[in-house]
């Protein structure tokens, strides 16, 4: 049981350039979420997924675009890397008693 | 408009005394709180919570205390270990399930440090 993950742990990405970071989770959960936490700032919830097929924004979604494809995962895509953009992501599903389990994170430096 | 407030960005405390972190929140729709742990290069990991119906939760050395007509809530650790070193997240719901809403308002973190 691996909980939540996410690939890539780190990368680094010139202005500009897209990329796509993935995340799974094999606790059957319905809900899952995108934050990114930058120094000073806590975590801020980006994009967020009631189930399968289905996005909603949250509080910082612009230059972010998500899916949910299939239950067990929930992508973020970055279409043109901007430096205001280079932070930590982490991914999140919401579980039994109202918790959200977090995954290790990602780090993403935009040059 | 920050909704869920920690207004000490950092902490420092002896091993074996008390750790008091504090939380204000300005939504008077809030009835759910949480407090996550975060150590570097991890992502955060649940801690205890507490419901508006309640104004204390215990497990083991983490309390939590809710003043719901201050709209605050702190977490108490005793007694603090160099292991309890990390970032301390409040986090704040207006009802995952009952009003539809799933979302969670984190604060900014305190970085607690024991020392040994």
């Amino acid at each position: 049981n691996a909980g939540v993950t996410q690939t890539p742990k780190f990368r680094v990405l010139k202005t500009g350039q897209s990329m796509t970071l993935l995340c799974a989770q094999d606790m059957n959960h319905e809900y899952m979420y995108w934050y990114r936490q930058d120094p000073g700032m806590g975590l801020r919830l980006i994009h967020y997924s009631v189930g399968e097929g289905t996005t909603a924004k949250g509080e910082v979604p612009d230059g972010y675009n998500v899916s949910r494809l299939k239950k067990q995962n929930f992508l973020l895509g970055l279409e043109s890397a901007a430096p205001s953009q280079t932070s930590v992501y982490f991914c999140a599903t919401l579980g039994y008693g109202e918790t959200q389990y977090f995954g290790p994170g990602t780090r993403l430096l935009v040059l | 408009d920050q909704q869920v407030k920690q207004n000490s960005p950092s902490l420092s405390v002896q091993e074996g005394r008390i750790s008091i972190l504090n939380c204000d929140y300005t939504n008077s729709m809030f009835d759910y709180f949480l407090w996550y742990k975060k150590y570097p290069a991890e992502g955060p990991t649940f801690l205890i919570s507490i419901s508006s119906i309640k104004d204390k939760n215990e497990d083991g050395r983490f309390t939590v205390f809710l003043n719901k007509s201050a709209k605050h809530l702190s977490l108490h650790i005793v007694p603090s270990q160099p292991g309890d070193s990390a970032v301390y997240f409040c986090a704040a719901s207006d009802g995952f399930f009952s009003s539809g809403s799933e979302k969670l308002v984190f604060g900014k973190g305190t970085k607690l440090t024991v020392n040994p």
